[in-house]
Order: structure tokens, then sequence, then C-alpha cells
């Protein structure tokens, strides 16, 4: 199964920009790919997904690189409430793995005042 | 408002029971997940199902059991064959390519 890696952690400043990189180097041709985020005690929610193309959405951007081997979630301007655990998941879509969902360990966000 | 409800939000039990852990949802989803959270770890998948009377093993269903006779529960039955589990608990449910729809967790203290 394709995985992602992300870094354990990161630091951004209120009302700044933030950018949460994604590598997922074994990346197949179907495979989706997803972003959740969990706040302390609360179960993930859905932030964005794509496969091919840049996306955009109310909460987040979603920028894929050419070669679909990496990822940046952006937020364009951090909140205090966006401090959570970033989690960046692929879905493959034409076999049955696709239905696992396997989170990894995802990236923390802090947001300073 | 539709949603997944667990219940109960903290749960303590002795070494050596049984406990169910409740997951109920009126989303009308056919998929249910029951993932397995340690403290400062990602999400481990212990079981899934994709329809009625169906389910399959994640990466750790060992001394997990579920069951799946309706379309809106899916409960999760952590047996005294497990051997760690202390964890926070959490259900999740899809329809169709959505994505995951979460309930707000149950933690679990086995002493």
């Amino acid at each position: 199964d394709a995985k992602t890696t992300q870094p354990n952690s990161m630091e951004s400043n209120e009302e700044e920009p933030v950018h949460l990189p994604c590598n997922h180097s074994t990346i197949s041709g179907t495979d989706y790919i997803h972003w959740y985020r969990q706040l302390p005690s609360q179960g993930p929610e859905y932030v964005i997904h794509g496969l091919t193309s840049n996306v955009n959405n109310r909460m987040a951007s979603l920028a894929i690189a050419e070669d679909r081997k990496s990822s940046t979630l952006i937020l364009h301007r951090a909140t205090l409430r966006d401090a959570a655990v970033y989690y960046c998941i692929l879905r493959a879509v034409l076999n049955n793995a696709g239905n696992m969902l396997t989170f990894g360990g995802g990236t923390r966000l802090m947001v300073k005042p | 408002d539709g949603g997944i409800t667990q219940s109960p939000k903290y749960l303590f039990r002795k070494e050596g029971q049984n406990v169910t852990l409740s997951c109920e949802q009126n989303l009308n989803h056919d998929a249910m997940y029951w993932y397995r959270q340690d403290p400062g770890q990602g999400l481990r998948l212990i079981y899934y199902s994709q329809i009625v009377n169906d389910f399959q093993k994640g990466d750790i269903a060992e001394g997990y059991s579920v069951s799946r006779e309706k379309k809106e529960s899916f409960p999760l039955t952590v047996t005294s064959a497990q051997k760690n589990p202390t964890a926070f608990y959490l259900c999740a449910s899809r329809t169709g390519e959505g994505p995951l729809h979460f309930g707000n967790g149950t933690r679990l203290t086995v002493t």
C-alpha cells in the first residue's frame, strides 16, 4: 500500500499562511490524496481531497505536484482554531484497498497568537 | 441533524472483561469503520464494513469483534484477548466515494 510521510509538527503565526507538506512517492495513478484534521479529543474532520489538479474549498487549498509524489495543504490565514493534527492519506479507487483508508501519524500544527 | 453518535464518551472496565462500544449513524451511509488511537499517535484501522452483514479486518483486528446487523449500527466489542485495550476509539462512516464522517470517540480505560 502506498504510504505518506509528514513532518511531526509545524508552527505558524496567527493570520499568516501555512503550508503543510506530504510526501507520497509510491502513489499509484488511481490514488486520491485526502486531508483530514483532528482537534483535541475529537474525531477527525474532512478538509479536502484531489487527484491531479489543485483544489480549493472554503477551508483550504490543495496543491499537488506534477509528478504526484507530493502535495501541500495550504491554509491561507491561520487562526487559533486551526491548531490541530493534520493527516494526509491516500485512497485507492479501483480496488478493495481503497476502503481501508489508513491514517499515518499526521502533522501537529501549532498556531501562535 | 445527521451524524455519528458514539457512546459512552468515557468507559472504564476491569481487566478480563469484554466491553462493547456503540456506534450509530443516521446518515444512511453504507460503509462504517472502527479506528483506534493511542496518545500522540495516528489512527489505526480495526475493522470496516461496506454493507450490512459483511465486515473485513483492518490492520489491528486481533482481540476485537464487530457485527453489522443493521445499516445504521456497527458495535465494536473489545475482548479480554486484546492485550492493551486502553485507547481512544473512533467510529466513522462513508457513502460511495465521499469523505469519512467521524464520531467524537469513546475513551476506554481498562485497569
